[in-house]
């Protein structure tokens, strides 16, 4: 059974920096797409940023909103996704979602509070 | 950036009938459209993926059709199960969603 498992949420002030992580099982994570997904209070949904597979380049792509700021990261020996945010601005509050490509699989979410 | 447009905002629908749900994209997604549900407190779910197929344990009651930059999602017959928010999804291009249609009961 596939199992995403979200931790480092927390509150942080604007300018600060925190990092999120999604400890994954039950799959092959090194052929694994993973990414990271964001849903900010009350609204919809946003895709952040992206890590595809060995099988598929090992390509990074990161959301406009957050580019610059933010690093995806993976551990394949551990089977762990990381998302390191830099510069945090109140906008990027919500609840982080670690999200396996196939099959589409999301964690329970990490919040993220940014405010002073 | 592809934009996604869902109508309408809220849907509703008493319970047995039937809600159809429309998705708009900015240009042409071709088939990369899927749709998610979410309920309060959860992770979104995936029903439907390649704008016509079924997510694993997904029931046949949900449809999607379309193609281009149209698209629908059809529920035949509302259970209580189904009221929830629904996201339009396109991957054609990056990965964006919709603002999502809320179906609630009427």
């Amino acid at each position: 059974e596939v199992q995403l498992v979200e931790s480092g949420g927390g509150l942080v002030k604007p300018g600060g920096s925190l990092r999120v992580s999604c400890a994954a099982s039950g799959f092959s994570f090194i052929d694994a797409h993973m990414s990271w997904i964001r849903q900010a209070p009350g609204k919809g949904l946003e895709w952040v940023a992206r890590f595809k597979s060995n099988n598929e380049g090992g390509v990074i792509d990161y959301a406009a909103s957050v580019k610059g700021r933010f690093t995806i990261s993976r551990d394949d020996s551990k089977n762990m996704l990381s998302l390191q945010m830099n510069s945090l601005q109140t906008e990027d509050t919500a609840v982080y979602y670690c999200h396996l490509q196939m099959p589409d699989s999301w964690g329970q979410g990490t919040q993220v509070t940014v405010s002073s | 950036e592809i934009v996604v447009t869902q109508s309408p905002a809220t849907l509703s629908v008493s319970p047995g009938e039937r809600a159809t749900l429309a998705c708009r994209t900015s240009q042409s997604v071709g088939s990369d459209l899927a749709w998610y549900q979410q309920k309060p407190g959860q992770a979104p779910r995936l029903l439907i993926y390649q704008t016509s197929t079924r997510a694993t344990d997904i029931p046949a009651r949900f449809s999607g059709s379309g193609s281009g930059t149209d698209f629908t999602l059809t529920i035949s017959s509302l259970q209580s199960e189904d009221f929830a928010v629904y996201y339009c999804h396109q991957y054609n291009n990056w990965r964006t969603f919709g603002q999502g249609t809320k179906v609630e009961i009427k």
